[in-house]
């Protein structure tokens, strides 16, 4: 079974400009969460969807969003980039939303940003 | 509010040695706890985790941790170090609704020969 995808790997872009970046998550999991990895703030949860529809949120500006297609496939978008919006994204997946003994969620590698 | 401090950056164990990696958490109530290794490039692997019942949960790689409620803490513990677990480490607390993670900074791995 083909894990946890994330595209692009690497990506770099200039302040004031938007991204988006892509996950496909595990065949069969309906819950995608994204996460935010700095060498500062170390992880911070930025969202989570599950079967379309936002189920949970972290505290970070509305200039990041998401969203999640019937296919589970999620993109998170940052508009008018900082600097300080430089890091890795993960995405995990799992079948369903919650956490429980039998609901693991299983990370991607990442999309590595870097803002000049 | 929930927190996660892992109070060592960086440990340098010989290989072959005994590992253990300090995580404790701040949470009202029984935690969900989670530890994670990263190696470079790649994503976070669930190493081992802690729901309920027995205190001692053994993991993936020979791994395992003891959740202390007395003393908010769940160590991370290896007998025998390889040089392949070179990486950094994360302790999680995660609530009991939602699927949120509350990372600690993590723990830096280096293994000497």
């Amino acid at each position: 079974k083909a894990g946890v995808t994330q595209t692009p790997r690497y990506l770099i872009k200039t302040r004031g400009q938007q991204v988006t970046l892509s996950c496909s998550p595990i065949s069969g999991h309906r819950s995608v969460s994204w996460y935010q990895q700095t060498p500062g703030q170390g992880l911070q949860f930025l969202f989570e969807y599950f079967s379309e529809t936002q189920r949970n949120k972290g505290n970070f500006p509305g200039r990041f969003s998401g969203r999640q297609f019937s296919n589970s496939r999620s993109e998170m978008n940052v508009s008018t980039l900082e600097l300080g919006d430089s890091a890795l994204y993960l995405c995990a997946s799992s079948v369903r939303g919650g956490l429980s003994s039998y609901n693991e969620q299983f990370f991607g590698p990442g999309t590595r940003l870097t803002v000049l | 509010a929930q927190s996660v401090t892992q109070p060592d950056i960086h440990i340098t164990v010989s290989e072959g040695a005994s590992l253990e990696l300090r995580c404790n958490y701040s949470y009202g109530a029984t935690p969900y706890l989670f530890w994670y290794v990263q190696s470079p490039g790649q994503g976070l692997q669930l190493l081992l985790k802690y729901f309920s019942g027995d205190t001692l949960v053994q993991g993936i790689k020979g791994f395992e941790a003891e959740f202390k409620r007395s003393q908010s803490s769940f160590n991370l513990r290896k007998p025998s170090v390889h040089w392949s677990d070179a990486a950094e480490y994360f302790c999680a607390v995660g609530a009991q609704a939602g699927t949120a993670l509350i990372f600690g900074k993590g723990t830096t791995l280096s293994v000497s020969s």
